[in-house]
């Protein structure tokens, strides 16, 4: 069974652009949950996604978008980025309910580097 | 506001001793707990988990400890092996009907020497 899938891998912006980053969750899985990575903060949850619905939200400014598509892929984009943007963004999956209560399955991520 | 904090950022252990990663957390409203291990250009992988109503979980290796009067929890790692090296990340999570969320700490840095 395939992994969970990011892309692309690597991205360079610059300041004022907007970027979209992609994940394919795990064959039969729906929730879909997006973290920001950064040396000092950790792994900052920013929303996730069930059934094409945002379940819940983290803390960050509405710069920050997501959704999700009936096959369950799940896109999440960033407008007018800033240097403070620069992150390690991981996509993790799970079958469905609560992904506390399942093992959630991470993306090798998409480090996104803002100049 | 870190409701989840791993007070020590790296950590070096020989090979074949225990390695023990701390965590602490500040919302009483945590009621399930989960380590992951992370590998540089890898995604973090769930290692083991630990429900609020548990004092104790072990799985092989891995034994992670509740102290909820403390709101402390710990990973310990026996033998610990040079594959162990990587980053190790606390998450804690607060049911909320029917959607919840991770939250992480800054991860602990283990390095297993030979």
């Amino acid at each position: 069974k395939a992994g969970v899938t990011q892309t692309p891998r690597y991205l360079i912006k610059t300041r004022g652009q907007q970027v979209t980053l992609s994940c394919s969750p795990i064959s039969g899985h729906r929730s879909v949950s997006w973290y920001q990575q950064t040396p000092g903060q950790g792994l900052q949850f920013l929303f996730e996604y069930f059934s094409e619905t945002q379940r819940n939200k983290g803390n960050f400014p509405g710069r920050f978008s997501g959704r999700q598509f009936s096959n369950s892929r799940s896109e999440m984009n960033v407008s007018t980025l800033e240097l403070g943007d620069s992150a390690l963004y991981l996509c993790a999956s799970s079958l469905e309910g609560p992904p506390v209560r399942n093992e959630q399955f991470f993306g090798p991520g998409t480090r996104l580097t803002v100049l | 506001d870190q409701q989840v904090k791993q007070n020590s950022p790296s950590l070096s252990v020989q090979e074949g001793r225990i390695s023990i990663l701390n965590c602490d957390y500040t919302n009483s409203m945590f009621d399930y707990f989960l380590w992951y291990k992370k590998y540089p250009a890898e995604g973090p992988t769930f290692l083991i988990s630990i429900s609020s109503i548990k004092d104790k979980n072990e799985d092989g290796r891995f034994t992670v400890f509740l102290n909820k009067s403390a709101k402390h929890l710990s990973l310990h790692i026996v033998p610990s092996q040079p594959g162990d090296s990587a980053v190790y990340f606390c998450a804690a999570s607060a049911r909320a009907g029917t959607a919840s969320k991770l939250t992480f700490g800054t991860g602990t840095r283990l390095q297993v020497t030979l």
